[in-house]
């Protein structure tokens, strides 16, 4: 059973700094693995999509990387601003048809 | 990726009543669909998996005669809340997608008085 753990639980930084977000999950038989975005009370935002065979995606000030042996993902975040306020998902995907499991997410919050 | 539209975003129903939320491809066809639920500051947990022109499947622990699922089109899914408690209350999200990532629609938030 796929289980998924992100590090921090919660972050709080001053604008302008640069951010490491982590994900470990423990089934590394993934299809792909999805970043995304949750602001309060609104569905789900995709940032990036990586495929297995990939080491990383970048997506403007994002940038996602997949060691998928070690069952590890990285979301760096330059430069950060006010309105990456949010909580972060890493979702691991075995392929369609397959259950997602969702971990409780790193809850960002940047500041003036 | 697939565009998603859920609908409503919002509502307010009476103890007893039955509430549909609907659930739209709008660029993808989809024959199958995913509904979740997510209670607050918690993780989103699978209801049901929608298979278009099938029965639907649900997970451990979800009754199947209280949420209600249809998926008669390739772009259309409904959960329907029957008989609502306050319990139910909660947000729920639709998923549409598979081999190249999912999308998730933006979320009923179903508040139950």
């Amino acid at each position: 059973k796929q289980e998924v753990t992100q590090i921090p639980a919660a972050l709080s930084v001053p604008e302008g700094e640069n951010l490491v977000l982590n994900c470990s999950f423990t089934d590394s038989a993934i299809y792909n693995l999805q970043w995304f975005r949750q602001d309060p009370g609104k569905g789900l935002t995709s940032l990036l999509l990586i495929q297995s065979s990939q080491r990383e995606q970048t997506s403007g000030r994002l940038n996602a990387s997949l060691d998928k042996s070690s069952g590890r993902s990285t979301l760096y975040i330059a430069a950060s601003q006010p309105g990456d306020s949010a909580t972060y998902l890493c979702v691991p995907s075995a392929g369609g048809g397959n259950k997602l499991t969702f971990g409780t997410g790193t809850q960002l919050k940047v500041e003036l | 990726g697939a565009v998603v539209s859920q609908h409503p975003s919002r509502v307010i129903c009476k103890s007893g009543t039955s509430v549909k939320i609907e659930c739209r491809s709008l660029d993808f066809q989809a024959t199958t669909m995913f509904w979740y639920r997510q209670f607050p500051k918690q993780s989103l947990m699978l209801m049901a998996t929608s298979n278009e022109g099938s029965k639907a499947t649900y997970e451990q622990g979800v009754e199947k005669d209280k949420f209600l699922i249809n998926h008669a089109s390739l772009t259309l899914s409904t959960l329907t809340v029957t008989s609502a408690h306050p319990e139910d209350s909660s947000f729920y999200i639709c998923s549409v997608g598979g081999l190249y990532g999912y999308t998730f629609g933006s979320g009923t938030r179903l508040t139950v008085v």
